[in-house]
């Protein structure tokens, strides 16, 4: 089956550093997802990467979707304490239905 | 609109009790799944649905069951609980699965099974 390999699985930054998780797949993807998971809370969708190559921003959050559409990258620059959570990447690979999820990042921040 | 409504927050189970966790969503959404979530397992899928009547195998799909005799609600059942699935149990929708949209999750609910 598909597999998902997220890594680092924790990531300690000093505030406004940057850092990157990244997140590889077995398989080639139909598409790729983003979440958030504050502490205590439930995973939240970020966004949607769909294309080979793509490369989406949001504020200081830089995601990109692989040329061969298996591996994805989220850069987060001049990191806050607003970011401090788990972020995880969802997979669903070509013709299947199902969304697997990796390990997740989980981010604290040093003020 | 309470987008995806999970019952109860907290359980507290004994080993071989069985017990139901509902999950409802009023969006209309063609898709909802169960996973659950472990310390560094990330979040894994149980079962899931693509529509009313349907249902299937996620990763984890041992020891659970899942009906959908309706869009909107999708109970997932411990036949026989175990310690084993102590876990943070997360229901999830989304509008379609042709569309690639995103998932909505409920707020989790906490099983502890002693």
């Amino acid at each position: 089956g598909q597999q998902v390999m997220q890594i680092p699985q924790y990531q300690h930054v000093q505030e406004g550093e940057d850092f990157t998780t990244y997140c590889n797949s077995s398989t080639t993807l139909s598409n790729i997802q983003w979440y958030k998971q504050r502490p205590g809370g439930h995973p939240v969708f970020l966004i949607q990467l769909v294309k080979s190559g793509e490369v989406k921003k949001q504020k200081r959050l830089t995601f990109q979707f692989g040329e061969a559409k298996k591996n994805s990258s989220l850069h987060i620059t001049a990191t806050q304490t607003t970011d401090v959570g788990t972020y995880f990447c969802a997979a669903r690979p070509v013709n299947d239905y199902k969304l697997s999820f990796g390990a997740g990042t989980t981010v604290t921040v040093r003020a | 609109n309470a987008g995806v409504t999970q019952t109860p927050k907290f359980q507290v189970l004994k080993t071989g009790q069985s017990m139901t966790l509902q999950c409802a969503q009023d969006m209309n959404h063609e898709y909802m799944s169960w996973y659950r979530q472990d310390p560094g397992m990330g979040l894994r899928l149980i079962h899931y649905s693509v529509g009313a009547g349907i249902t299937d195998q996620g990763e984890v799909p041992n020891g659970y069951n899942v009906s959908r005799s309706t869009t909107e609600d999708f109970p997932l059942r411990l036949l026989s609980a175990a310690p084993s699935q102590t876990s943070v149990y997360f229901c999830a929708s989304s509008y379609s699965t042709r569309t690639n949209s995103p998932l909505h999750f409920g707020n989790g609910t906490r099983l502890t099974v002693t």
